[in-house]
């Protein structure tokens, strides 16, 4: 079993272009999540979604859209793109409750 | 709104030695969960250990540790006969309503040989 993979590992984009994460899991989880990581500030809660067809917004939605048509997979969408975008992204799964969640590689993405 | 607050951006320590880092937290719930995660060079985010606010006892995975302090809101993570896989970003992180986690800002653990 893969867990939880993401897609691309690593991407630059120019100010003012789109792009799409996929984040993939085959654990069978119904919560899935996107962190973005920024030094001295943690991981922050991007948006959320606690089931196939819906989503929430988490701590900072704003600049980001995401969807989740199937329940293994979870997409974060940029329109577009700015440089305070420039981060690492985190997708994590869990089962919902208090349990542990399972966390991707992260994508590293930087915004010129 | 929940905050979780770590102290120290960086610490050391000497192989063999114990280290403690610190964890303060703010919420309104009397029931809730308290997590520190790991994340070495790879990246990965890995759970450490979990505590459940209405247990008294403090949690332990082997060299792992929590100092657990309800009334002040503090939740201390202690490794014990450190190593150099230890090394890493450590997360304090608190469970809030639908599961979501709020994270502090990390500690840098560097272990020493």
């Amino acid at each position: 079993n893969a867990g939880v993979t993401q897609t691309p590992k690593f991407r630059v984009l120019k100010t003012g272009q789109s792009m799409t994460l996929l984040c993939a899991q085959d654990m069978n989880h119904e919560y899935m999540y996107w962190y973005r990581q920024d030094p001295g500030m943690g991981l922050r809660l991007i948006h959320y979604s606690v089931g196939e067809g819906t989503t929430a917004k988490g701590e900072v939605p704003d600049g980001y859209n995401v969807s989740r048509l199937k329940k293994q997979n979870f997409l974060l969408g940029l329109e577009s793109a700015a440089p305070s975008q420039t981060s690492v992204y985190f997708c994590a799964t869990d089962l919902g409750g208090p349990y542990e969640q399972y966390f991707g590689p992260g994508t590293r993405l930087t915004v010129t | 709104a929940q905050t979780v607050t770590q102290s120290q951006p960086e610490m050391s320590v000497q192989e063999a030695e114990t280290v403690t880092l610190s964890c303060t937290y703010d919420t309104s719930e009397n029931n809730y969960y308290l997590f520190w995660y790991k994340q070495p060079p790879s990246r990965q985010m890995i759970l450490v250990i979990r505590q459940e606010a209405y247990k008294q006892q403090n949690a332990t995975e082997n060299r792992f540790s929590v100092n657990f302090q309800k009334a002040a809101k503090s939740f201390s993570l202690k490794i014990s006969d450190s190593q150099l896989g230890d090394t890493a970003m450590y997360f304090c992180a608190q469970e809030t309503s639908g599961s979501r986690l709020t994270f502090g800002e990390g500690t840098q653990l560097t272990v020493n040989p």
